[in-house]
């Protein structure tokens, strides 16, 4: 069925390492994007991707790095220069980025970070 | 840098109606205001959006005011599974052209039986 699938739900992170979060959809959408999530906190955006080959920072970018070589994939990596790294981490995935009513966000179930 | 403001936390009784305030006074005419709610753990879901008009969909009915400068949203029949954060958003235009959801702490649901 359709959606967006993220992996793994829970993942550790040992000092000094860097680990990558999968995100998978096959809705077809044009834009994915990351976002983190503190305890008691809203969701904060890490990068988006309006396209294949294209992404750009959001408002917390330092520490992470992203690609989108396929349409369906926009792996997020967590790197060592992020130092603090405990959250949860939620993927989306839209129609689009622009201005239009269906940019409707789809989220995927959320990965959680944790440091050893 | 959210554009909209809800109370932190709200209560219902099982099987009666939940009305969610959200104020966004600083909303532009053509900017949509949406619904998303996030149970304990999981991933927003999207609710409802809506422009001008009152909505209706299977899960709830979105009402605008006048002016824009404020929304319900109304869960007709509360059930314990109602029960999460509902936020309100509003569409934030970055510097690069595009735009971006920019969620707030929303309004924590309880639903008690």
């Amino acid at each position: 069925d359709g959606g967006i699938t993220q992996s793994p739900k829970y993942l550790f992170r040992k000092e000094g390492q860097n680990v990558t979060l999968s995100c998978e959809q096959n809705l077809n959408h044009d834009a994915m994007y990351w976002y983190r999530q503190d305890p008691g906190q809203g969701l904060r955006l890490i990068y988006y991707s309006q396209i294949v080959n294209d992404f750009q920072k959001g408002d917390i970018a330092e520490g992470y790095s992203v690609s989108r070589e396929k349409k369906e994939s926009f792996p997020l990596t967590v790197t060592s220069a992020q130092k603090n790294p405990t959250a949860f981490y939620l993927c989306a995935s839209s129609i689009a980025v622009k201005r239009e009513a269906k940019n409707i966000q789809y989220f995927g179930a959320g990965t959680r970070l944790s440091v050893l | 840098d959210a554009k909209t403001t809800q109370p932190p936390s709200m209560d219902c009784a099982e099987g009666r109606a939940a009305n969610l305030p959200c104020n966004h006074s600083t909303i532009s005419g053509n900017e949509y205001v949406y619904w998303y709610r996030q149970i304990h753990s999981q991933g927003p879901q999207y609710i409802i959006h809506g422009l001008k008009n009152n909505e209706t969909n299977e899960m709830a009915s979105l009402i605008i005011t006048e002016d824009r400068k404020s929304s319900t949203l109304i869960l007709p029949h509360a059930t314990l599974r109602d029960t999460a954060v509902y936020y309100c958003i509003v569409r934030v235009q970055t510097q690069g052209g595009s735009e971006k959801l920019v969620f707030g702490k929303g309004t924590k649901l309880t639903v008690n039986p």
